[in-house]
């Protein structure tokens, strides 16, 4: 069956300093890959997507940038973070039929 | 720009019905979603309909949708506390696929009173 796991699942980080969530699929093989911000009060927002390793598209300009280094794996990072950096990560992949979203990284940025 | 709009609170009792409403602005959407998120978890989708239907049901759910209006609605029949959450609203050109851009609404949290 096809799982997404996300780590860490809670982080605190200072602003300025280095950021690298990372995501990893499993029961499947090229899928397409996403990154979802929801700030407080607001809806998610697409972050980046990929359709395949070293492929990433980024929606909305940002301090934020991801890799795909492999198949099922999908990377956000930052090299400096900001205050309004903070929210919740969602990873996902979508299916044909069907959507995956990972259980999520609360990050708060102090 | 695309915009998706949504109550944010709604608190019905156990047992009753609970309608969330979602109005949306994009007329070339072509899929419609509702997804339930429960405290500090990800997104689960619930259901999602397709522009040239008018009502989906699956269950307790029932899914309408006015296009002409571009206006969306979720009903749950008898209400339990377990489906208290956060419940979204989402648009998009296409079912996920190479693109994945959905237009989210800013969520509408649901409580259900015993």
């Amino acid at each position: 069956s096809q799982t997404i796991h996300q780590w860490p699942a809670t982080l605190v980080q200072p602003v300025g300093s280095p950021l690298s969530l990372e995501c990893t699929v499993e029961g499947t093989s090229n899928p397409n890959l996403y990154w979802y911000r929801q700030a407080a009060g607001r809806g998610l927002q697409l972050l980046f997507y990929s359709v395949g390793i070293g492929q990433i598209s980024s929606e909305v300009p940002q301090n934020l940038s991801a890799s795909r280094p492999q198949d099922r794996q999908f990377i956000l990072s930052s090299k400096k973070l900001l205050l309004s950096d903070s929210g919740f990560y969602l990873c996902a992949w979508f299916g044909t039929d069907t959507q995956y979203f990972g259980p999520g990284t609360r990050l708060t940025v102090l | 720009g695309e915009d998706v709009e949504q109550s944010l609170f709604l608190s019905v009792r156990e047992g009753d019905s609970s309608v969330i409403n979602c109005t949306y602005t994009d007329s070339s959407s072509t899929y419609l979603y509702w997804y339930k998120q429960e405290p500090g978890a990800g997104l689960q989708l619930l259901t999602y309909i397709f522009s040239n239907m008018d009502m989906k049901q699956d269950q307790r759910l029932t899914v309408l949708l006015n296009k002409k209006d571009k206006h969306l609605s979720l009903r749950i029949a008898d209400t339990q506390t377990g489906d208290s959450a956060i419940y979204f609203c989402a648009e998009s050109e296409n079912y996920g696929g190479s693109q994945g851009n959905l237009i989210f609404g800013k969520g509408t949290k649901l409580s259900v009173k015993p």
